[in-house]
């Protein structure tokens, strides 16, 4: 089965730091790019970062470029979200979610999220 | 940064009937949309890819057109587990962005 389990979630007060994982399962992680959504209580999704196969191509949302960093180790099929500097607006569930493909694609499998609560 | 634009906001309707959702985006993204759905306390789900694709496993009552700027989303009968959050999602080389999302409830 595939299957994506985020964890690292939690309180944390403004400024400080907090670093996200993505256990992947089911598939052959390095086959394919990953990314990280999030989505504020109540409200829509918005895409924060993403990364190729071979992290060789990063993308982030202007919303969090130069505070957050993704990473990914195929040795160990996972996935990672580093974020420094957080602020009460990034309190969100966030997901992790594989791509159709190892181009740049739309997002098929998506994990159950972990929940990032930014508050002193 | 391309902006899309979902409409309508909420879309109240009756199981059988057809829907159609419109997704706008401020300047061409070709092809490159994608439709999810997505029910309460669950993760999103990928119902059409690359504007009129639809994703494994999704029922052929589900169907997506346009390209450029317009795009639609049409569920030709609604179902009873049907009614939920349909987000629009661009992609633009790295960058990604999502709709509002349009809400189908039930009439």
């Amino acid at each position: 089965e595939v299957q994506l389990v985020e964890s690292g979630g939690g309180l944390v007060q403004p400024g400080r730091s907090l670093r996200l994982s993505c256990a992947a399962s089911g598939f052959t992680f390095d086959d394919y790019a990953m990314h990280w959504v999030r989505q504020a209580p109540g409200k829509g999704l918005e895409w924060v970062s993403g990364i190729s196969w071979n992290s060789g191509s990063i993308g982030y949302a202007d919303s969090v470029k130069g505070r957050f960093t993704i990473s990914r180790d195929n040795a160990k099929n996972s996935l990672y979200l580093q974020m420094n500097s957080l602020r009460a607006e990034d309190t969100a569930l966030y997901y992790c979610a594989k791509t159709r493909s190892k181009r740049v694609d739309a997002f098929d499998i998506w994990g159950q999220g972990t929940m990032v609560t930014v508050s002193s | 940064e391309i902006v899309l634009t979902q409409s309508p906001a909420t879309l109240s309707l009756s199981p059988g009937e057809r829907a159609t959702l419109s997704c706008r985006a401020s300047q061409s993204v070709s092809s490159y949309l994608a439709w999810y759905q997505q029910k309460p306390g669950q993760a999103p789900r990928l119902l059409i890819y690359d504007a009129s694709n639809r994703a494994t496993g999704i029922p052929a009552r589900f169907s997506g057109s346009g390209s450029g700027t317009d795009f639609t989303l049409t569920i030709s009968s609604l179902e009873p587990e049907d009614f939920a959050v349909y987000y629009c999602q661009q992609r633009s080389n790295w960058v990604f962005t999502f709709g509002p999302g349009t809400k189908v409830d039930i009439k």
